[in-house]
């Protein structure tokens, strides 16, 4: 059975910074690239970043140069590294996995990160 | 950046009707298309990729079509457990860009 299981999440102030984790279990993790997605409350889906499975990086321009993501694919995870959080990246932030199209079949189960002072 | 425009925003429909959501992409994104389902409090789950794939284990009454900027999601004989959001997500080009949503109502 596939499983996404995040962590991480919390509350930080303006400026500051927070690791999101993701541990994955039941696929071969390291073939799959995988994405970060958020959903400010009461808002829809924003894509956040994604990362291939040999490391290469793409981001949203609202997060880039601020968000760093990365794996580790000896310990099935992954994880995005948020610093300079703004009051705006305050949402529930997936993880999931890149698919066939690049669609998420998989997704955590999400952790709400909240950015206020 | 890509954008995509979902029609319409919200809809109201009853059990046993069908419908269409559109979704416009501002470029051409070919059939780099897919279409996700998202309940409150919960993660979005896959309904169709590749524009018209239907992902394994989603039943049929769901389908997709559409190529290059114009795509539609369609529900036929909505069930009590469709009403939810809906959301087109292009995979062309990152970033990949989700639609606004289209949240489905019961009448």
């Amino acid at each position: 059975e596939v499983q996404l299981v995040q962590s991480g999440g919390g509350v930080v102030q303006p400026g500051g910074c927070l690791r999101l984790s993701c541990a994955a279990s039941g696929f071969t993790f390291e073939d799959y690239a995988m994405h970060w997605v958020r959903q400010a409350p009461g808002r829809g889906l924003e894509w956040v970043s994604l990362i291939s499975g040999d490391g290469y990086t793409y981001y949203a321009d609202s997060v880039k140069g601020r968000f760093t993501i990365s794996r580790d694919n000896s310990k099935n995870s992954l994880y995005l590294q948020m610093c300079s959080l703004r009051a705006e990246d305050t949402a529930m932030y997936y993880c999931a996995d890149a698919y066939r199209s690049s669609s998420s079949q998989y997704w955590g189960q999400g952790t709400l990160v909240t950015v206020s002072s | 950046d890509i954008q995509m425009t979902q029609s319409p925003s919200s809809l109201s429909a009853s059990v046993g009707d069908r419908v269409t959501i559109t979704c416009r992409a501002s470029q051409s994104i070919t059939s780099y298309l897919n279409w996700y389902q998202q309940k409150p409090g919960k993660a979005p789950k896959l309904l169709i990729y590749a524009a018209s794939t239907l992902q394994s284990g989603v039943p049929s009454r769901f389908s997709g079509s559409g190529s290059a900027t114009d795509f539609t999601l369609t529900i036929s004989n909505l069930q009590p457990e469709d009403f939810a959001t809906y959301y087109c997500q292009q995979s062309s080009l990152t970033p990949y860009t989700f639609g606004q949503g289209t949240k489905l109502e019961i009448k």
